[in-house]
C-alpha cells in the first residue's frame, strides 16, 4: 500500500494570503488528523476528520479550517497567513473508529510565510 | 499544551549504548504512543502502549508505562547510528469519545556517535 502523501511539500507565501494543503491517507484508512509543527510550540493537533465530518478540533483560530471528501483526501486551510503561521504541517491517517489505533504520518508540508 | 514533557530534551551516547528516554503526562490516558522523527520529517510510529499495559518490546525497544506516577520511558538497546532522530511520546486521553487526536510530549533529540 501507498502510504500517506502530502501536497506540496514546501510553500512560500506572503502575510495575507491564503493556502490550501492536501492530504491523501492510506488506502482505506478514513480518519485523517492534521498537526502543526514548531520549534517553539511543538507538535500541535489541529483537527481530525472521519468520513467527512469533523470529529475534534485543536485550539487554533478559525483561520485554519479543513475538509475530508468522499474518498478520504483531507485539506486543510489557512487564510490571511501570518508569520507565526511558519511551520511543518503534517497530515497523518488511522484505520477506523477505535481509539487505539497507531497513527500514519505524511512526510509534512513546510509552509515558510514572509 | 502540550500534555507531555519529556527527559532528557538531548541525549549522545555512542554506538553500541543503549538509550533511555522518559515522558510524564498530565491526565488519564487511554494509551501512550511512541513516535520517531527524522530531521524535520514525518513521524514514524514506533510502539503503543495501552493504558491497562506495564510492559511492552518490539525488536530492541522497550516500553514501560507506570500510570500511577503518569509516566513511561522508552529504551532502545545496542544503539545504531542510524537511530539518530528526535523521539515523541503521544497520548489518547481517556473520555475524549472516538477520537484519534495525539498530544504530543517535548521530545528527546538523540544522537548516536558512529
Amino acid at each position: 500500500k501507498a502510504g500517506v502523501t502530502q501536497t506540496p511539500r514546501y510553500l512560500i507565501k506572503t502575510r495575507g494570503q491564503q493556502v490550501t494543503l492536501s492530504c491523501s491517507p492510506i488506502s482505506g484508512h478514513r480518519s485523517v488528523s492534521w498537526y502543526q509543527q514548531t520549534p517553539g510550540q511543538g507538535l500541535q493537533f489541529l483537527f481530525e476528520y472521519f468520513s467527512e465530518t469533523q470529529r475534534n478540533k485543536g485550539n487554533f483560530p478559525g483561520r485554519f479550517s479543513g475538509r475530508q471528501f468522499s474518498n478520504s483526501r483531507s485539506e486543510m486551510n489557512v487564510s490571511t497567513l501570518e508569520l507565526g503561521d511558519s511551520a511543518l504541517y503534517l497530515c497523518a491517517s488511522s484505520p477506523g473508529t477505535r481509539t487505539t489505533n497507531e497513527q500514519f504520518f505524511g512526510p509534512g508540508t513546510r509552509l515558510t510565510v514572509l | 499544551s502540550q500534555q507531555g514533557e519529556e527527559d532528557p530534551q538531548a541525549l549522545s551516547i555512542q554506538e553500541g549504548e543503549n538509550a533511555t528516554m522518559n515522558c510524564s503526562y498530565k491526565t488519564s490516558i487511554n494509551n501512550l504512543q511512541w513516535y520517531r522523527q527524522n530531521s524535520g520529517r514525518g513521524l514514524v510510529h514506533l510502539i503503543l502502549i495501552r493504558s491497562n499495559e506495564r510492559e511492552k518490546h518490539s525488536g530492541r525497544l522497550r516500553v514501560t508505562l507506570d500510570t500511577s506516577k503518569k509516566s513511561s520511558s522508552l529504551l532502545i538497546t545496542a544503539s545504531r547510528a542510524a537511530d539518530t532522530a528526535s523521539y515523541f511520546c503521544a497520548t489518547v486521553l481517556v473520555g475524549g469519545g472516538a477520537t484519534n487526536k495525539l498530544i504530543f510530549g517535548t521530545g528527546t533529540l538523540l544522537a548516536v556517535q558512529p
